[in-house]
């Protein structure tokens, strides 16, 4: 149990465009979902915790511009890379739980490649 | 705020042997503390966490860790070290509940020797 998947798992595109990376919880609601990025042999780094029916609470540094954050429902968070230039290329991690309280941990989906030419 | 030192960038070890990973947390309080496994290009896989109780933990794939609250300390263990450990592994921890962010330390790369 406990699944999280994560699409795309590698994205190449031109500088300019936006891109969009969706968060799934498969067989649990997750109310709260987070986002990471994670720089080439490095630690990962929280961007944003996303809060469904809420605004998305984000790190300090990072851009809310252009990394929009959309939690719509239960299951789902998407995180949108708008106007991608190259220093956006990362891999990019979300993370679920099923909630406080009841002690269940974060489950992390296998991240997206994005790669920005 | 609350941060995780991972004092070995990269260990090497042969396999069959024992190993014995650091991980030690800054914060006024008991943490929850966590350790997850990436393997190239995937995401994170939990290997075993620890909320309160018994301060040794078990784990998937034969790993174990000790939380020392003297020490401020959550090293992760395993007896004897298999070629598909090899991985990059993460401590973490979360301060107000296992829905609260984590802070990751910067993990440690093992490198396992046939």
């Amino acid at each position: 149990g406990a699944v999280v998947s994560q699409h795309p798992s590698r994205v190449i595109c031109k500088s300019g465009t936006s891109v969009k990376i969706e968060c799934r919880s498969l067989d649990f609601q997750a109310t709260t979902m987070f986002w990471y990025r994670q720089f080439p042999k490095k630690s990962l780094m929280l961007m944003a915790t996303s809060n469904e029916g809420s605004k998305a609470t984000y790190e300090q540094g990072v851009e809310k511009d252009k990394f929009l954050i959309n939690h719509a429902s239960l299951t789902l968070s998407t995180l949108t890379v708008t106007s991608a230039h190259p220093e956006d290329s990362s891999f990019y991690i979300c993370s679920a739980t099923p909630g406080q309280g009841r002690n269940q941990p974060q489950h992390f989906g296998d991240g997206t490649r994005l790669s920005i030419l | 705020a609350q941060s995780v030192t991972q004092p070995d960038i990269h260990i090497t070890v042969s396999e069959g042997a024992s190993l014995e990973l650091r991980c030690n947390y800054s914060y006024g309080a008991t943490p929850y503390l966590f350790w997850y496994v990436q393997s190239p290009g995937q995401g994170l896989q939990l290997l075993l966490k620890y909320f309160s109780g018994d301060t040794l933990v078990q784990g998937i794939k034969g790993f174990e860790a000790e939380f020392k609250r003297s020490q401020s300390s959550f090293n992760l263990r395993k007896p004897s070290v298999h070629w598909s450990d090899a991985a990059e592994y993460f401590c973490a921890v979360a301060i107000t509940g296992t829905a609260s962010k984590l802070t990751f330390g910067t993990g440690t790369r093992l490198q396992v020797t046939l």
